[in-house]
């Protein structure tokens, strides 16, 4: 069974700073992986998504890696804001079925 | 990608009571999602639901407590029945990206249930 980690569980920096969330999966037959924003109470907004085949993805200040072969996806956040304050969830969506397996996240805190 | 609706946003409920939530997708999809996720946990798939045949739910859920429908390509609810405490968590839906994996996945905006 997939199990995807997330490290750290929670995090707190000041604004400004680049920062990098880290997640890794057991079983590297992956088709995809996606990087989740979640607000408190809230669904969830996808931010990234990477193929297996890629390397990694960008948008704005966000930038995901994936290392399929070493189980291990990272986001990076450039010049973090306190509106990025938010849960942050990976989720891999295996070869094989059909469901996402998520991690349980990592607590973002951006402080002004 | 597709844009999914849900509701009721929040509700807090009695004990022994049902709850249904709503999701309503603005194109058609074959596969709905849905998901549970418990405070402080991650989310954890309740079943998927096909158009025009019965859910199929994952280990430790059954159809008697999380009733599915699916009436059509652009719908489905999840019932949550004879509520606890213990069922108090955020409920989710979800719709792979269209056309298909490539596009990843979205999430409706999430039931927040308390049960009392």
């Amino acid at each position: 069974k997939q199990e995807v980690t997330q490290i750290p569980a929670a995090l707190s920096v000041p604004e400004g700073e680049n920062l990098v969330l880290n997640c890794s999966f057991t079983d590297s037959a992956i088709y995809n992986l996606q990087w989740f924003r979640q607000d408190p109470g809230k669904g969830l907004t996808s931010l990234l998504l990477i193929q297996s085949s890629q390397r990694e993805q960008t948008s704005g200040r966000l930038n995901a890696s994936l290392d399929k072969s070493s189980g291990r996806s990272t986001l990076y956040i450039a010049a973090s804001q306190p509106g990025d304050s938010a849960t942050y969830l990976c989720a891999v969506f295996p070869s094989s079925g059909y469901a996402l397996n998520f991690g349980k996240g990592t607590s973002l805190l951006v402080t002004p | 990608s597709a844009v999914i609706s849900q509701k009721p946003s929040r509700d807090i409920c009695q004990r022994g009571t049902s709850l249904t939530i709503q999701c309503q997708v603005d194109s058609q999809v074959t596969m709905m999602f849905w998901y549970r996720q418990q405070p402080g946990q991650s989310l954890t798939l309740i079943a998927t639901a096909n158009q025009g045949s019965e859910a199929t739910y994952e280990s430790g859920f059954v159809i008697d407590k999380f009733p599915i429908s699916r009436p059509n390509l652009t719908f489905s609810t999840l019932t949550v029945s004879n509520m606890s405490p213990e069922d108090s968590s955020i409920y989710l839906c979800s719709v792979d990206g269209q056309p298909g994996r490539n596009y990843g996945y979205t999430f409706g905006s999430g039931t927040r249930l308390t049960v009392v």
